[in-house]
Parts: structure tokens; C-alpha cells; sequence
């Protein structure tokens, strides 16, 4: 069954950078692009982006395109998100989701991923 | 592209029916989306194309519309269907937006 599994929690000072992991499994993971969406604590959904396994094509919200870095590595199934020069207001759980393209939908998630940025 | 939600927050009781609204500020053909989210746990897809059901997603789940509302619509309310509902538009991006959430509590 397809699954995505994310890194550990993270806990980082203002102006450092994090590197969050999303392992993906039970499908070919260049067919479909992966998309990073955070959630604040008590807040709603906040699409960041996306990359494109396949060709390493990135797309990303104005919001974050200064700060937000989208990699993958086909050989081991995995995309990473990294923001940089983080903010107090950086705290929140991230995600990561795959795209079924063909129905636009983000049917599967992975766990979650909280990064803490604190002094 | 904004979408507005509405209510914000709701209460119903269990083998209520609810409807959820989600307005989009331009044309977004039906590419929306409905997921649900409980506490502490990632998003789930309910509804896409606006009212396409998710395989294992069931049936008293139901979306409708084509612009600029759309409409989620739970009949039979059950005690695991409280929780907060988002709509997203997947139509273009940057970015692929969601609404603000609809809480459903239970009265």
C-alpha cells in the first residue's frame, strides 16, 4: 500500500535551517510529484510546494520561494524540504503528500513532521 | 485564488445532516478538493473533483457544485465524522490553496 514516512521532530533556533524527509513506498514514486503543506499549532493548512521526482521540478508559494528548498533522491524513494533562516512563526507540522495528477488529489500523507523553532 | 469556508464552526448531533460551503474567488473548474483532519493526525481525502468519492471513504460522504460554491454535505452524522473539514482548490497554483476549516463539533 503506498506510504509516506517522514522524519523525526525537529527543534531548531531562529535563523537556523531544518531538513525534513518523506520516505515513499508501494508505488513508483517518480510517477507522481510529492507536495509540502505545514500546519501551525491551532491553525489551518498552508500548501508550500511541490517537487517533481521525476524531472526535480519545483514549484513553490510565493510565501516561501526565498527560503524553501525541494530536493529528491530516486535511488532511495525519498524528498526533502528544507527551510532556512527560520522563525519563531516557522513552528509547525509539516507534511508531505503525493499528488494523483489525473484527479488533482493529494490522496496520501505522511504522518506529520513538527519543527519547533525556539531561542 | 482565495476560497472562503463557511461556517467556520458548526454543531450537530449524531444522524444529523451538515453541509460545509467553499467559495472560490475565481473559476476553478471542479478541481476541489475536501479532506477531514482529526486532532493530531494528518489530512484525509474525502472528495475530489468536487464530487468524486475517495476509494474507502463512505457513502454519507457527498460533494457537489462547479463554481464559484461548492458544497460538502455529511448525512447521517456519525461520532467519528467530528472533526475540522478543508477545502483546496487544485485548479492552479501557486499555490494550491485551502480554506480556512470548518469545525464540527458535536452538540
Amino acid at each position: 500500500q503506498v506510504q509516506l514516512v517522514q522524519s523525526g521532530a525537529e527543534v531548531k533556533k531562529p535563523g537556523a535551517s531544518v531538513k525534513v524527509s518523506c520516505k515513499a513506498s508501494g508505488y513508483t514514486f517518480t510517477g507522481y510529484s510529492i507536495h509540502w503543506v505545514r500546519q501551525a499549532p491551532g491553525q489551518g493548512l498552508e500548501w508550500m510546494g511541490y517537487i517533481n521526482p521525476n524531472s526535480g521540478d519545483t514549484n513553490f508559494a510565493q510565501k516561501f520561494l526565498a527560503r524553501v528548498t525541494m530536493t529528491r533522491d530516486t535511488s532511495i524513494n525519498t524528498a526533502y524540504m528544507e527551510l532556512s533562516r527560520l522563525r519563531s512563526d516557522d513552528t509547525a507540522v509539516y507534511y508531505c503528500a503525493r499528488l494523483v495528477g489525473l484527479g488533482r488529489k493529494l490522496d496520501s500523507w505522511g504522518q506529520g513532521t513538527l519543527v519547533t523553532v525556539s531561542s | 485564488i482565495q476560497l472562503t469556508q463557511s461556517p467556520s464552526s458548526l454543531s450537530a448531533s449524531v444522524g444529523d445532516r451538515v453541509t460545509i460551503t467553499c467559495r472560490a474567488s475565481q473559476g476553478i473548474s471542479s478541481y476541489l478538493a475536501w479532506y477531514q483532519q482529526k486532532p493530531g493526525k494528518a489530512p484525509k481525502l474525502l472528495i475530489y473533483g468536487a464530487s468524486s468519492l475517495q476509494s474507502g471513504v463512505p457513502s454519507r460522504f457527498s460533494g457537489s457544485g462547479s463554481g464559484p460554491d461548492f458544497t460538502l454535505t455529511i448525512s447521517n452524522l456519525q461520532p467519528e465524522d467530528f472533526a475540522t473539514y478543508y477545502c483546496q482548490q487544485l485548479n492552479s497554483y501557486p499555490p494550491y490553496t485551502f480554506g480556512q476549516g470548518t469545525k464540527l463539533e458535536i452538540k
